[in-house]
């Protein structure tokens, strides 16, 4: 089956302790993206990837980290969490840049 | 600046209505336009794009979207709405000159009356 998964999906922690949200797609897509969601905000873009090793920065990577060694994975990187970090992120990939998108089911984190 | 504006924060009609949300953006050229619609408690899935061509583009679940350039509009439309559709909508927009980037609205939370 087609898909995004995303690790963990629930995840409580404390300001400053490194973690890392793990994305993984099976349809051999070139392009990810990281996205965070918070009421009223709609989706924010993160970071970016079209292809292994080739990242970019979305509208909000402040505090954020990823890496793209390999095509199928694509991991998001909270080096020191804080707590305006908590929210609900989305992993997406797609074939091309303009394309369909399709979405893993999210990762809820609350940085206390 | 915001790219994407969805001016219905909430939007409430009865089963069986029509329904119609809006969408805005900004950006000279054409855009490339999407819709996307979350679930409670779900990913997002999408529903209708638009790239090029024929102004009126047919989704999945009976909507459609129409792309007007004279208005930088591109309205979602159903019909009749059922019960399922109560969900929070999405317009996105990705520009040609930034392809990797993808501007998400604020979303349109639709509740649906028996």
């Amino acid at each position: 089956e087609a898909q995004v998964t995303q690790n963990p999906r629930y995840l409580i922690t404390v300001t400053g302790k490194k973690l890392t949200v793990t994305c993984s797609q099976n349809m051999n897509h070139e392009y990810m993206s990281w996205y965070r969601q918070d009421p009223g905000l709609g989706l924010r873009q993160i970071y970016y990837s079209m292809n292994v090793e080739v990242t970019d920065k979305g509208d909000v990577p402040e505090g954020y980290k990823v890496s793209r060694k390999e095509k199928r994975n694509f991991p998001l990187i909270l080096e020191s969490p804080s707590p305006n970090q908590t929210s609900l992120y989305f992993c997406a990939s797609s074939s091309a840049l303009v394309e369909t998108q399709y979405f893993g089911p999210g990762t809820r984190l609350l940085v206390l | 600046a915001q790219s994407v504006t969805q001016p219905d924060i909430h939007i409430t009609v009865s089963e069986g209505a029509s329904l119609e949300l809006r969408c805005n953006y900004s950006y000279g050229a054409t855009p490339y336009l999407f819709w996307y619609v979350q679930s409670p408690g779900q990913g997002l899935q999408l529903l209708l794009k638009y790239f090029s061509g024929d102004t009126l583009v047919q989704g999945i679940k009976g909507f459609e979207a129409e792309f007007k350039r004279s208005q930088s509009s591109f309205n979602l439309r159903k019909p009749s709405v059922h019960w399922s559709d109560a969900a929070e909508y999405f317009c996105a927009v990705a520009r040609g000159s930034t392809l990797g980037r993808l501007y998400f609205g604020r979303g349109t939370q639709l509740t649906v009356w028996p």
